[in-house]
């Protein structure tokens, strides 16, 4: 059974934390993604990555940053945590064919305070 | 950036009841279209991945359809039940990138 999981489901935070939010998938997956998911909006693209030490920004990457050193390991930075980064962060992977899936992680809640 | 759009945002349905809602977008040059079903508190799971101009899917009693040329895709639901109730996201895999949907959000009363 494919596997993706994320470190936290719910984490609270203060203002000026430094947060790490961790993925990991055990389907050797080459890419991985993390997106953050708000009311009303669509997921959203933070960034991805399409092998190890590589990474490439999505749609809303300020105030993000990534990590990749190993290839079923993928984690989201928070480098200074703002209240406007309160969310529902979701992190996948998918294999490298073109038309291949995305397998999401349970998702971690986010509280800035 | 891509406008993927679906309608409604939600809806209710009493069990036993098909229903359908709509993914739109704008372009006719992607890898996939995809669908999810997005239960409360689990991992958003794949439906159906649609590729081809006319291609159409099912699994059970759940069905998908995609028109290319229009930009549009339906997600059938024949003789809706109780554990059908979720959220349901499309998303236009194009370039890098998926672009998501808001999802329709599918109440099934029994």
């Amino acid at each position: 059974d494919v596997k993706v999981t994320q470190s936290s489901r719910y984490l609270v935070k203060r203002t000026g934390e430094k947060v790490f939010l961790e993925c990991v998938q055990d389907m050797d997956h080459e890419n991985m993604f993390w997106y953050r998911q708000d009311p009303g909006l669509g997921l959203r693209l933070i960034y991805f990555s399409y092998d190890v030490k590589m990474k490439e920004k999505g749609d809303i990457p300020e105030g993000y940053s990534v990590s990749r050193e190993k290839k079923e390991r993928f984690s989201l930075i928070l480098e200074s945590a703002s209240t406007n980064q309160t969310s529902m962060y979701l992190c996948a992977s998918k294999n490298e064919r073109e038309e291949g899936t995305q397998y999401f992680g349970p998702g971690t809640r986010l509280l800035v305070l | 950036i891509l406008n993927v759009e679906q309608s409604p945002q939600s809806l209710h349905v009493q069990e036993g009841d098909s229903t359908n809602f709509t993914c739109s977008f704008p372009s006719s040059n992607f890898y996939a279209l995809h669908w999810y079903r997005w239960e409360t508190a689990k991992s958003p799971e794949a439906l159906f991945v649609m590729t081809l101009n006319g291609d159409e899917k099912k699994k059970g009693r759940i069905s998908a359809t995609l028109n290319t040329k229009e930009g549009y895709s339906y997600l059938y639901i024949k003789g809706s039940q109780p554990e059908d109730s979720a959220t349901y996201l499309c998303a236009l895999h194009t370039g890098n990138q998926f672009y998501f949907g808001t999802g329709t959000s599918l109440t099934v009363i029994p």
